[in-house]
């Protein structure tokens, strides 16, 4: 079974900076990577997502991921942050091939502070 | 246009009480999902439902139970709420068949509060 753990529960940063919030993943088998962008008070929203292909992911509002097997990351960076980037963001993977309910990380707190 | 809704938004009940959560998708998608998310943000799947299975994770009480009218619609049902079911609810639709990834689709929340 697949797991993932987001490593920093809470990332405050300074408008204008770059900003990278980490996923690693455990897996036996090939797997889809995903980041969902969760703002106050409103649902999850995919940011990007790896199925195959090119190891760097571009998503929407600025973002990018790059997959990284042999570590086991998909780590989401920002060159530089806007204060409507502040939300929740949550690292989610699916194997292929197997159970398609995707498992979430426990999500990361990204502040931007002005 | 609205992809995944649920009513109501807020939800204000006493123990004991059963409550009903509604979730419809309007995305031609196959299979729905019901989570529950803590106030520490954990985001736990609660159910998985298509045409053809309904995959329960274990770890929920048999007070709680998916309704499927269609396949638009995954209503959740709580029996004798208890205070540790305070949270918010969150129903999702992805499309399975033909496809060997699962992006989902969340609606905005049901934020459930029993006193």
């Amino acid at each position: 079974a697949q797991s993932v753990t987001q490593l920093d529960s809470q990332v405050p940063v300074f408008e204008e900076a770059p900003v990278e919030l980490r996923c690693n993943y455990s897996s036996s088998v090939s797997v889809y990577l995903f980041w969902y962008v969760q703002y106050p008070n409103q649902g999850l929203q995919l940011l990007l997502k790896y199925l195959s292909g090119s190891t760097l992911v571009k998503g929407i509002n600025g973002f990018e991921a790059e997959f990284n097997k042999s570590q086991t990351s998909f780590h989401l960076r920002k060159p530089s942050v806007h204060i409507s980037d502040t939300a929740e963001y949550f690292c989610a993977v699916s194997e292929a091939g197997g159970s398609y309910i995707p498992t979430f990380g426990r999500g990361t707190s990204l502040i931007v502070h002005p | 246009d609205t992809a995944v809704s649920q009513t109501p938004k807020y939800l204000v009940t006493q123990m004991g009480n059963d409550k009903s959560i509604k979730c419809e998708q309007n995305l031609g998608h196959d299979t729905m999902y019901w989570y529950k998310q803590d106030s520490k943000k954990f985001l736990k799947i609660m159910f998985s439902y298509n045409n053809k299975e309904l995959i329960i994770n274990e770890t929920v009480p048999n007070r709680f139970s998916p309704k499927s009218p269609d396949k638009a619609h995954l209503n959740l049902h709580i029996n004798s709420l208890e205070l540790g079911d305070s949270a918010v609810y969150f129903c999702a639709s992805s499309q399975e068949s033909g496809v060997t990834y699962n992006e989902q689709f969340f609606g905005p929340g049901t934020r459930l509060t029993v006193l």
